[in-house]
């Protein structure tokens, strides 16, 4: 069993649509974060989280960390949006040593 | 821009052949790290550097290598190539480890292909 995992692995929506994308994992951590990769390959760190849950633009980010468990929202989706999220745990005490997910591939459809 | 950069974006090789990648980290961020993005797995743990020394080791070959330099940038050296060795190769950068927020600050990466 993987220690991070995300479902769903694909999502396809149309433009508007609010968007889940949720990560589990089964190890102890310090810290998650949620990251974007356009299909170009670049990487980009949208959040942070130890605890609760934040909100940028569009994008919420929570956490609860009794249940393992966070979710990736999208708000009013966009085609611009379509790219692969990555669900990372960063697992010692100086936030690093991070174990990513799988990736959930996202297609917004216009 | 991440401020991250990673040179050569393109490298196309053939088996056997030894590699260098190269990476400069955001100014003043002192921790590099390297990962592997194969195209059947997601991204793995390379190696991490902290101020020149080794700090953390993932699932890192032995046939493969890496350094931080006192400037702060670090290189990955890949050598006796496989085919399997092909991927991309990211190298990310995070501040000082007092008052660390734990943000990774991504490259744009290296696409190694092996011919």
């Amino acid at each position: 069993k993987n220690e991070v995992e995300q479902s769903p692995q694909n999502l396809t929506a149309q433009e508007g649509e609010f968007i889940t994308i949720n990560c589990s994992y089964s190890v102890g951590i310090s810290a998650l974060h949620w990251l974007q990769q356009h299909p170009g390959g670049g990487i980009v760190s949208l959040f942070m989280l130890s605890s609760g849950k934040k909100k940028h633009g569009r994008l919420i980010a929570t956490i609860n960390i009794q249940e393992k468990h966070s979710s990736l929202h999208i708000t009013a989706s966009h085609p611009r949006d379509s790219a692969v999220y990555i669900c990372a745990v960063s697992r010692d005490n100086y936030g690093q040593n991070f174990v990513f997910g799988p990736g959930t591939r996202l297609s917004v459809l216009p | 821009d991440s401020g991250v950069t990673q040179t050569p974006k393109h490298l196309i090789t053939a088996t056997g052949q030894r590699v260098t990648l190269r990476c400069s980290p955001r100014s003043g961020d002192l921790s590099v790290y390297w990962y592997q993005q194969s195209l059947d797995q997601g991204l793995q743990f390379l190696i991490q550097y902290y101020n020149g020394e080794e700090r953390a080791k993932g699932n890192i070959l032995e046939r493969f290598s890496a350094q931080q330099f006192p400037d702060l940038h670090s290189e990955l050296n890949l050598s006796s190539l496989e085919l399997g060795d092909s991927a991309l190769y990211f190298c990310a950068s995070s501040a000082p480890l007092v008052g660390n927020t734990g943000e990774l600050f991504f490259g744009e990466g290296s696409r190694l292909t092996v011919l």
